[in-house]
């Protein structure tokens, strides 16, 4: 089974403040990545997919990078709404998720 | 539009089995496969398997090889995930999902609470 390990596990922001996430597979995923963001007791909600496309109706401050083993994730300007946790999943064989990130305003 | 329909909270004993209900409208049912993620409470996501509804064909996470069961019914667009052998581990919330207009989880059922206690 592929592994995500995503860090860190939690942070603490500004409202403004550039904030970056990442994921790393155990093995080459190419860019099967994607990126979710769940609010308490609310599904998941689908940001990224193909590792930086960003999905229809997803604010711009919101991107994706990386390839191979590597990604990255980065809210370009935090605001209050964006508090919330966020996943990376993997879908080159079957569906692994990442641990997850949650983030607070500081 | 794309709705994903849950059954109702479900508390059960350890050793029982539980079947959750998804019933899809606003689409083609055969059209897409259809994944359950379970998410424990204050946990991560967990993949649990998928189903194609037109073949019915399924795959499921290692883990759980052998106590899950996913089906479907494409006479009332519905399918099911039961989870057997029910231990306390297993409460959790527990959502189907499936792919929206790009390859992500697009379209996620409200979740169904199942409940292991004695």
């Amino acid at each position: 089974d592929i592994q995500m390990t995503q860090s860190p596990s939690s942070l603490s922001a500004s409202v403004g403040d550039r904030v970056t996430i990442t994921c790393q597979a155990s093995q080459d995923i190419s860019n099967y990545l994607n990126w979710y963001q769940q609010k308490p007791g609310k599904a998941p909600k689908l940001l990224i997919y193909d590792a930086s496309n960003l999905e229809t109706g997803v604010p711009s401050r919101f991107s994706g990078s990386g390839s191979g083993t590597d990604f990255t994730f980065t809210i370009s300007s935090l605001q209050p709404e964006d508090i919330a946790t966020y996943y990376c999943q993997q879908y080159d064989n079957h569906l692994t998720f990442g641990g997850g990130t949650k983030v607070e305003i500081k | 539009q794309v709705q994903l329909v849950q059954s109702g909270a479900e508390v059960k004993k350890p050793g029982a089995s539980v079947k959750v209900s998804c019933k899809a409208s606003g689409y083609t049912f055969t059209s897409y496969y259809m994944h359950w993620v379970r998410q424990a409470p204050g946990q991560g996501l967990e993949w649990m398997g998928i189903i194609n509804p037109s073949g019915g064909s399924t795959s499921y996470a290692q883990k759980l090889q052998g106590r899950v069961t996913m089906t479907r019914d494409t006479s009332t667009s519905t399918v099911y995930m039961e989870l057997s052998s029910l231990r306390s581990e297993d409460t959790a919330v527990y959502y189907c999902a499936r792919k929206g207009q790009a390859v992500g989880l697009g379209y996620w059922g409200q979740g169904t609470l199942v409940t292991v206690s004695s």
